[in-house]
Order: structure tokens, then C-alpha cells, then sequence
């Protein structure tokens, strides 16, 4: 089955422990994005890889990191989590740039830094 | 400044009746518009799309229309059903963009049988 999967579905952790959220397709798309979602606030764009090892800021990237060493593979990291951090996480994939294909999301990540 | 804007953070409509959901935008480099469906603890799902080049587009009891002249772009669903109960999210998108989608803040629709 084609799908996005995104591990883990909730995580609460502490501000400043290090953490990591990661994302993998199976439907070998060159183009994967996260995307966090807030009330009142809709989704916004983190970072997103046109392909392996290219990778770049989306509208609110403070905080965090991402990499791209593999086609199917691209975790997010944040080096040290801060409440304002807390947010639902979703890692999407297209076939190729996200802006005229549709994105395929994962089931998302609910994050609660305490 | 707020690209994409959906005002009505909610919706109800009665089963059988439709539904017209409003998204206007800001930027007129947009070219691709989306709609995303969502229910609760699921990620968003495509659901149709349009191109500037075109005006309306069609995909069963899902209509979009695109108003260039106007910024304004609508989400018609006829007839609406209780399993169209979720947030729908307008997008859209400037070719040359690298990809970023920019989306709005959601409306919630809510279908009572």
C-alpha cells in the first residue's frame, strides 16, 4: 500500500531532550516536506527536499533539522525542543516539487514538550 | 501577511443541501490551487484541484471554481453528506516555488444528517 509513515503518532518529552520524528514513503517521490499544524494557524511549511541531500527552509524552519542520505527517508530533528515547539507535526511526499502535485501526508505526530 | 485566507473557520450545512466553502488569496504569482480534506487524527487528504488556466473543475459531488479577477476561489459539494464532516484546506502554489505549498487556516464543515 502506497503511504507516508511518520513514528511516533504522540510524543511527550522535555524541554531540551533532544528528538527525532521520522518520516518514510514508499512511492520512490523525490519531493518530502514536514509541515506543523496550530490551532488557528493552519499548516505551515518547516523544510522540504527536492531530493536526496537537498534540502531547504520553509516558512518557520527555527529549531529544527532535517536530512535527506536516502530517497524514501526524511527525519525530523530538534536539536533542543522548546514548549512553543509543541504542535502536530505531518511529513508529506509528492512525486516531484509539492507545488502542482499532490502531496501525500503521513497520519501525523501530536508533540507535547513539557 | 496571511497568503492564503479561509474566513470561515466553520461550517454546517443539512445532508442533502450543499456546501460552499470560500478561500481568497493574496499573491498573484499563485498558478495551481488545491483542496485538502482532513478528519480528526488523520493527515490531510488530496481532494481536487485547479490551474489558473482554467475556471472550474469538476470530480463528482466536488466542484472548484476559480475566479482569477476576484482572487477568489470556492469548494461547491452537491449533494453534502455526514461523511464530508471534516476541515478542508485551500492551497496554492507559485510555479518556481520549490515547492512551497501555502495553505490556509482550515474550515471546519460540519454535515448534520
Amino acid at each position: 500500500e502506497a503511504q507516508v509513515t511518520q513514528n511516533p503518532r504522540y510524543l511527550i518529552t522535555v524541554t531540551g531532550k533532544k528528538l527525532t520524528v521520522t518520516c518514510s514513503q514508499n512511492m520512490n517521490h523525490e519531493y518530502m516536506s514536514w509541515y506543523r499544524q496550530d490551532p488557528g494557524l493552519g499548516l505551515r511549511q518547516i523544510y522540504y527536499s527536492m531530493n536526496v541531500e537537498v534540502t531547504d527552509k520553509g516558512d518557520v524552519p527555527e529549531g529544527y533539522k532535517v536530512s535527506r542520505k536516502e530517497k524514501r527517508n526524511f527525519p525530523l530533528i530538534l536539536e533542543s525542543p522548546s514548549p512553543n515547539q509543541t504542535s502536530l507535526y505531518f511529513c508529506a511526499s509528492s512525486l516531484f516539487r509539492g507545488g502542482n502535485e499532490k502531496l501525500f501526508f503521513g497520519s501525523g505526530t501530536q508533540l507535547s514538550v513539557l | 501577511d496571511q497568503q492564503v485566507k479561509q474566513n470561515s473557520p466553520s461550517l454546517s450545512v443539512q445532508e442533502g443541501r450543499i456546501s460552499i466553502l470560500n478561500c481568497d488569496y493574496t499573491n498573484s504569482m499563485f498558478d495551481y490551487f488545491l483542496w485538502y480534506k482532513k478528519y480528526p487524527a488523520e493527515g490531510p487528504t488530496f481532494l481536487i484541484s485547479i490551474s489558473s488556466i482554467k475556471d472550474k473543475n469538476e470530480d463528482g459531488r466536488f466542484t472548484v471554481f476559480l475566479n482569477k479577477s476576484a482572487k477568489h476561489l470556492s469548494l461547491h459539494i452537491v449533494p453534502s453528506q455526514p461523511g464530508d464532516s471534516a476541515v478542508y484546506f485551500c492551497a496554492a502554489s507559485a510555479w518556481g516555488s520549490q515547492g512551497n505549498l501555502i495553505f490556509g487556516k482550515g474550515t471546519k464543515l460540519s454535515v448534520k444528517p
